[in-house]
């Protein structure tokens, strides 16, 4: 069945960076974008922009621009999100969201990865 | 963008029907049929209920049903059941391969 399994929790201290991982498996990876959502400690959820799988080009929502990054590796069907001079404000739930292939919504959200930003 | 706008909570008894609005704009929900919903149990990842306003995933039960007038959509649920609670999300398409989503809404089964 299709899936999309994150790497395991973080605790970082202010001012360092953390690569989230988002490994799809189920289906071909290259035919699906992958979003990427924050949710903040008992808010909704917040899109912070795709990248296509196809083309490798990244789209990012407003306030998601300069220290966020998506990237992928084709070759083992991985997405990723790099945060780099993480603040306290960037401590939430960090979910991948497969996009629908031909449609405009999304379908399969990732098992979650929680960020943590303390001193 | 602007979060969607959702009631911050809502209840309703086993057996009964239950209605959460979203409300956005001219730019998102107003402008494209491609509203979805997503259901979050407490401690878990979202699963996606409703897509394009009113169509179900297979496997979601018919109990959910959408729906669309100008710039509010509205998620209902009708014979309630206790595993039904948890809290609900709308997004909405925005344009140019962009989404915005709700505040969310919690749901208690009384």
């Amino acid at each position: 069945q299709v899936q999309l399994v994150q790497s395991g929790s973080e605790l970082k201290k202010p001012g360092a960076s953390v690569k989230v991982s988002c490994k799809a498996s189920g289906y071909t990876f290259t035919s699906n974008g992958v979003n990427w959502v924050r949710q903040a400690p008992g808010q909704g959820p917040e899109w912070m922009g795709w990248i296509n799988t196809n083309t490798g080009i990244p789209t990012y929502a407003q306030g998601f621009t300069g220290r966020f990054v998506f990237s992928l590796d084709t070759s083992v069907s991985t997405a990723y999100l790099q945060i780099s001079s993480l603040q306290s404000e960037d401590t939430a739930v960090y979910y991948c969201v497969r996009k629908y292939r031909n449609g405009y919504y999304m379908d399969v959200w990732g098992t979650g990865t929680t960020v943590t930003v303390s001193s | 963008q602007s979060a969607l706008t959702q009631p911050r909570s809502v209840s309703g008894s086993p057996g009964q029907s239950v209605t959460i609005s979203c409300t956005g704009s001219s730019s998102d929900v107003g402008s494209y049929n491609y509203v979805s919903w997503h259901q979050q149990p407490p401690g878990k990842a979202p699963k996606l209920m409703i897509y394009d306003v009113s169509k179900r995933p297979s496997g979601v039960p018919d109990r959910f049903s959408g729906s669309k007038s100008g710039n509010t959509a509205s998620l209902t649920i009708s014979g309630l059941q206790p595993e039904d609670e948890a809290d609900y999300y709308c997004c909405s398409y925005a344009g140019s391969y962009t989404w915005v989503f709700g505040g969310g809404t919690k749901l208690t089964v009384l």
